[in-house]
């Protein structure tokens, strides 16, 4: 059984719909959450950062922690097809530096 | 601008040959990584380096050899014992003791067999 579980996808959505982007994790050592988007052949950029239960917003994406669920959200409000891309959940255990990574959604925004 | 670069973008290997994937930062970072991506199996860490000459494997190793003589510079060597090399294979770097940066990733080396 994998660490993290991730929703493979593909997923689409009209522009300016809400997207919710999911995984589910086993190991109650990860405490660092990130949320990275990869565009097609290209390098994952680190979208979101949270460490705490909770939100964290910034603009148009939301990033959700329920760590006594282990489950992490990401959500894309007012989607648009720039957003369209790879999205994968990444975390870390304590004070380790080595992120494991889900398996990445990938995600269409319809014009 | 800082950044990590990748090379080549595209590479081809014959069977039984050892290829090297280039990766170098101008960051200033001390740690870094090197991840294999395949279709549908996310990222899995190869290796990983915190300081000059010193490395360590993480969940995916046999088949690869690294060397880190320089901070700014983490080759990967895939060697002909990899039975199934062809994949994306991508490079990052962070901070260590900045664990809420995350990684910077470089744009990736796509290795097939032929």
């Amino acid at each position: 059984q994998k660490e993290v579980e991730q929703d493979p996808g593909p997923l689409s959505v009209p522009e300016g719909a809400i997207v919710s982007l999911n995984c589910t994790y086993s190991n109650s050592a990860f405490q660092y959450f990130m949320w990275y988007r990869q565009y097609s052949r290209k390098g994952p950029e680190l979208l979101m950062y949270t460490y705490s239960s909770g939100n964290k917003e910034d603009g148009r994406f939301t990033a959700q922690v329920d760590k006594s669920s282990k489950y992490i959200s990401l959500f894309i409000r007012d989607s648009q097809p720039s957003d369209s891309a790879t999205y994968l959940c990444a975390m870390r255990k304590g004070s380790a530096r080595q992120l494991t990574f889900g398996s990445g959604t990938q995600l269409t925004v319809l014009p | 601008d800082g950044g990590i670069t990748q090379s080549p973008k595209y590479l081809f290997r014959k069977e039984g040959q050892n290829v090297t994937l280039s990766c170098e930062q101008n960051l200033n970072h001390d740690a870094m990584y090197w991840y294999r991506q395949d279709p549908g199996q996310g990222l899995r860490l190869i290796y990983y380096s915190q300081i000059v000459n010193d490395f360590q494997k993480g969940d995916i190793a046999e088949g690869y050899s690294v060397s880190r003589e320089k901070k700014e510079s983490f080759p990967l060597t895939v060697t002909s014992a990899q039975k199934n090399p062809t994949a994306f294979y991508l490079c990052a770097s962070s901070l260590w003791d900045r664990g809420r940066d995350g990684y910077t990733f470089g744009s990736g080396t796509r290795l097939t067999v032929v």
